[in-house]
């Protein structure tokens, strides 16, 4: 079975702190996303990457960053951290070459007070 | 650009009887279809997929899903609901680029 795993379940930061959410695949995908998911948004691509140290700016980008330096981890980085930024954070990954389905971690919920 | 509609925001209905979450898409090809299920504090999981083939793609659970190129639908179906499907469950499109769409999600109540 695939897994994906975040690094922490709830997190609960200030304004303008910097924030890092780290996500880890074990199943050697080229592919990896970041999402954020918001009540009556459904989710929304941050970034994704293709795969080690590419990435893509997905819908919303702004105010975030990423870094994927292994094929395995892919990081998801609020440089400035401001209370619109307080969501459910999703990471997924999946396959280049697959059924193009995404396989989805338990998310991360993010609180900037 | 694609697109995902899920015209219900919330659905109840009672243990037992049959379920039908609707989801509209817009895709200039020929679309990939997905349905996922999220538990309460939970990531998503994969219900069931679409590619080509049978309109009709059986999943995990006892869900199915019906694929109408006609009416730009991709229904999921249950005959029987259990109290453990209550959910929020997510409908997206996807091609052979990088790009999937989800919806913006059915929260399903089942009363006993």
């Amino acid at each position: 079975d695939v897994k994906v795993t975040q690094s922490s379940r709830y997190l609960v930061k200030r304004t303008g702190e910097k924030v890092f959410l780290e996500c880890v695949q074990d199943m050697d995908h080229e592919n990896m996303f970041w999402y954020r998911q918001d009540p009556g948004l459904g989710l929304r691509l941050i970034y994704f990457s293709y795969d080690v140290k590419m990435k893509e700016k997905g819908d919303i980008p702004e105010g975030y960053s990423v870094s994927r330096e292994k094929k395995e981890r892919f990081s998801l980085i609020l440089e400035s951290a401001s209370t619109n930024q307080t969501s459910m954070y999703l990471c997924a990954s999946r396959r280049q070459v697959s059924s193009y389905e995404q396989y989805f971690g338990p998310g991360t919920r993010l609180t900037v007070t | 650009a694609q697109s995902v509609t899920q015209p219900d925001i919330h659905i109840t209905v009672s243990e037992g009887a049959s379920l039908e979450l609707r989801c509209n898409y817009s895709y200039g090809a020929t679309p990939y279809l997905f349905w996922y299920v999220q538990s309460p504090g939970q990531g998503l999981q994969l219900l069931l997929k679409y590619f080509s083939g049978d309109t009709l793609v059986q999943g995990i659970k006892g869900f199915e899903a019906e694929f109408k190129r006609s009416q730009s639908s991709f229904n999921l179906r249950k005959p029987s609901v259990h109290w453990s499907d209550a959910a929020e469950y997510f409908c997206a499109v996807g091609g052979t680029n990088n790009d999937m769409r989800f919806g913006a999600g059915t929260r399903l109540t089942v009363k006993p």
